[in-house]
């Protein structure tokens, strides 16, 4: 059963336009969500987390919002650079470090 | 190095044989994971070392799967009578913190099973 999803497989931005990363999650127990990066023959790297005692978290162009009745986070990305092209996992931490990972979304950043 | 290696970065086995994936983590740190991903699906956690601990296995899909790490450091996943289904791109990952956000990954290692 895959209780991190993200349904968009892919997605096609215009430079400079804002990029919205969408994922939903099964098990209320999920109290911390991260969000990677991933260029082609690379690991993933960290890019952003959130707690579920808040809604939201920004860092710079990134912002990570969480909607805890929903069971869903988005990552918003503006303005989108070319450099963000890449695929992006939302993951779940339901206890220890093991990270519970969605299946991906590749990332067009479009000159 | 400073980050995390795998090696072989590609391999190629006819099915029921045996592989083993090498993890190098960084050095000092003491958490190594495994996880998997395969065709179209997120990234798998398979297993988790922490110190001098035992292993959290429960990620491990089947018994051909089995991994080691030894002296605290480098580790090997060993699949067994490899099967089609177990072609995938493995990746470890090591942290030094208790925050999930410090696992740092190695580039893959990129199995693929005839």
């Amino acid at each position: 059963d895959q209780q991190v999803k993200q349904n968009s497989p892919s997605l096609s931005v215009q430079e400079g336009r804002i990029s919205i990363l969408n994922c939903d999650y099964t098990n209320s127990m999920f109290d911390y969500f991260l969000w990677y990066k991933k260029y082609p023959a690379e690991g993933p790297t960290f890019l952003i987390s959130i707690s579920s005692i808040k809604d939201k978290n920004e860092d710079g162009r990134f912002t990570v919002f969480l909607n805890k009745s929903a069971k869903h986070l988005s990552l918003h990305i503006v303005p989108s650079q070319p450099g963000d092209s890449a695929v992006y996992f939302c993951a779940a931490v339901p206890g220890a470090q093991k990270l519970v990972f969605g299946q991906g979304t590749r990332l067009t950043i479009n000159p | 190095g400073a980050g995390v290696s795998q090696s072989p970065s590609n391999k190629v086995t006819e099915k029921g044989k045996d592989v083993e994936l090498r993890c190098d983590p960084i050095s000092g740190h003491t958490a190594l994971y495994w996880y998997r991903q395969s065709l179209g699906q997120g990234l798998e956690f398979l297993i988790y070392f922490q110190g001098n601990s035992a292993p959290d296995k429960s990620g491990l899909p089947s018994d051909r799967f089995s991994a080691e790490r030894t002296g605290g450091s480098v580790s090997t996943l060993t699949i067994q009578r490899t099967q089609q289904e177990d072609s995938a791109v493995y990746l470890c990952a090591s942290s030094l913190g208790i925050l999930a956000e410090t696992q740092y990954f190695g580039p893959g290692t990129r199995l693929l099973v005839l």
